[in-house]
């Protein structure tokens, strides 16, 4: 089956830890994104890559990297900088649209961040 | 940059009744405006979406009307069903960017009752 697999799907971490969320997909999709949910907020977009070896910074980069080294994996990496990193952090996939603009994005199951 | 305002932010229905989930946007320029749907653990998935050169768009049971004068576009389920329980996101993005413009609403968490 083709989709997105994000782990792990629950992580604790303690205050000034840096954590890394896997990312990877097998729909060859070139594009993918990493989106943070806190309740009563709607996703913000945190980093997005475009193509293998860039990526850019969304809305709520900061104390956030990424790497883009395969067209599969997108992992991020929450930093000690992250002062509030406690949410659900979902991975996103998609594909070139046939025209400009947005299309659909494919997701993954989530992973939910804790800091003690 | 774009606001999207969603509302309800929680809705009960009784099964079989319809439901309808509200969205605002304020960027004129916007002319894409996708559904997500996120079951209990599980991540977002597409259901509908509309471009601004359609009113309304229907696929079985679910339908999306888009009103771009007074720039708000609505999500209509009708006979609802139990598996219908989820929260559901609106979005809205131009044509003139790709995903990483794209800016969702707040969520409406529907529950259906039995």
């Amino acid at each position: 089956d083709g989709g997105i697999t994000q782990s792990p799907k629950y992580l604790f971490r303690k205050e000034g830890q840096n954590v890394t969320l896997s990312c990877e997909q097998n729909l060859n999709h070139d594009a993918m994104y990493w989106y943070r949910q806190d309740p009563g907020q709607g996703l913000r977009l945190i980093y997005y890559s475009q193509i293998v070896n860039d990526f850019q910074k969304g809305d709520i980069a900061e104390g956030y990297s990424v790497s883009r080294e395969k067209k599969e994996s997108f992992p991020l990496t929450v930093t000690s900088a992250q002062k509030n990193p406690t949410a659900f952090y979902l991975c996103a996939s998609s594909a070139p649209g046939q025209g400009s603009g947005a299309n659909v994005l494919t997701f993954g199951a989530g992973s939910r961040l804790t800091v003690l | 940059g774009e606001n999207v305002e969603q509302h309800p932010s929680t809705l009960s229905v009784q099964e079989g009744d319809s439901a309808v989930i509200k969205c605002t946007y304020s960027d004129s320029a916007s002319n894409y405006f996708p559904w997500y749907k996120q079951e209990l653990g599980k991540g977002p998935q597409l259901i509908i979406d509309i471009r601004s050169n359609v009113g309304e768009k229907k696929d079985q049971r679910i339908a999306v009307t888009l009103n771009k004068t007074a720039k708000h576009f609505s999500l209509h389920i009708t006979e609802t069903q139990p598996e219908d329980s989820a929260v559901y996101f609106c979005a809205a993005s131009s044509s003139r960017f790709g995903n990483e413009k794209l800016t969702f609403g707040t969520g409406t968490r529907l529950t259906i009752i039995p």
